[in-house]
């Protein structure tokens, strides 16, 4: 059972169409959950991290939001630059790796 | 500060050889993890190492090694090359509880 589920798989937005990606995660003892955004080509590249409920965090014409069960990235405004694999990850307790979901591949058309 | 660094970043292999993929962090980090993205499949763990001397087994490690005898290196062994094996490796580093800094990725071809 995946521990980690990202939805949408693909998202295809026109300019300035405001979306939100979400994340969501069934285990508990949550220690930190992380958004990546990832280029073809290329690795991962590190955008947030959230710690507990509640908490936001932005960057830009990002924002990412955490409740007890799951995280959204919201894309206001987005533009083709944009159009990436965006990636979600969690740590649990302890030491343990982080886990990543499948990942939304968003692409923002002119 | 170069950060994460992989090499090679292309390879193609026949079946039955070996290779070492090599990664190397100049961050001092103790964590560092190998994973491999297959399309649409997300990031899965190979192996990943708490500290120089101390590795452990991920969710997919069959047909993989791996070796930390300092902090900054962590390279993965592939001994006997098979098609499943054609994917994008990423070594990645981090603190505790902190982000993971990910490398440029090892794109490899097993025929």
């Amino acid at each position: 059972e995946d521990q980690v589920t990202q939805s949408p798989e693909a998202l295809r937005l026109q300019e300035g169409e405001s979306s939100s990606l979400n994340c969501s995660y069934t285990v508990s003892g949550l220690r930190g959950l992380f958004w990546y955004r990832q280029d073809p080509g290329k690795g991962p590249e590190f955008l947030f991290t959230l710690y507990s409920a509640g908490e936001e965090k932005e960057k830009e014409r990002l924002k990412a939001t955490l409740t007890k069960k799951e995280s959204f990235l919201h894309i206001t405004a987005p533009k083709p630059e944009d159009s990436a694999t965006y990636l979600c990850a969690v740590q649990y307790s302890g030491n343990t790796p982080l886990v990543f979901g499948k990942g939304t591949r968003l692409s923002v058309i002119a | 500060n170069a950060g994460v660094t992989q090499t090679p970043k292309f390879r193609i292999l026949k079946i039955g050889q070996s290779m070492t993929l090599q990664c190397t962090q100049d961050m001092n980090h103790n964590y560092m993890y190998w994973y491999r993205q297959d399309p649409g499949m997300g990031l899965k763990l190979i192996y990943y190492s708490v500290g120089a001397g101390i590795t452990d087994k991920g969710e997919v490690p069959n047909g993989y090694n791996v070796s930390r005898s300092t902090t900054e290196d962590f390279p993965l062994r592939l001994e006997l090359a098979a098609p499943s094996q054609t994917s994008v490796y990423f070594c990645a580093s981090r603190e505790l509880n902190t982000e993971a800094f990910f490398g440029q990725g090892t794109r490899l071809t097993v025929v």
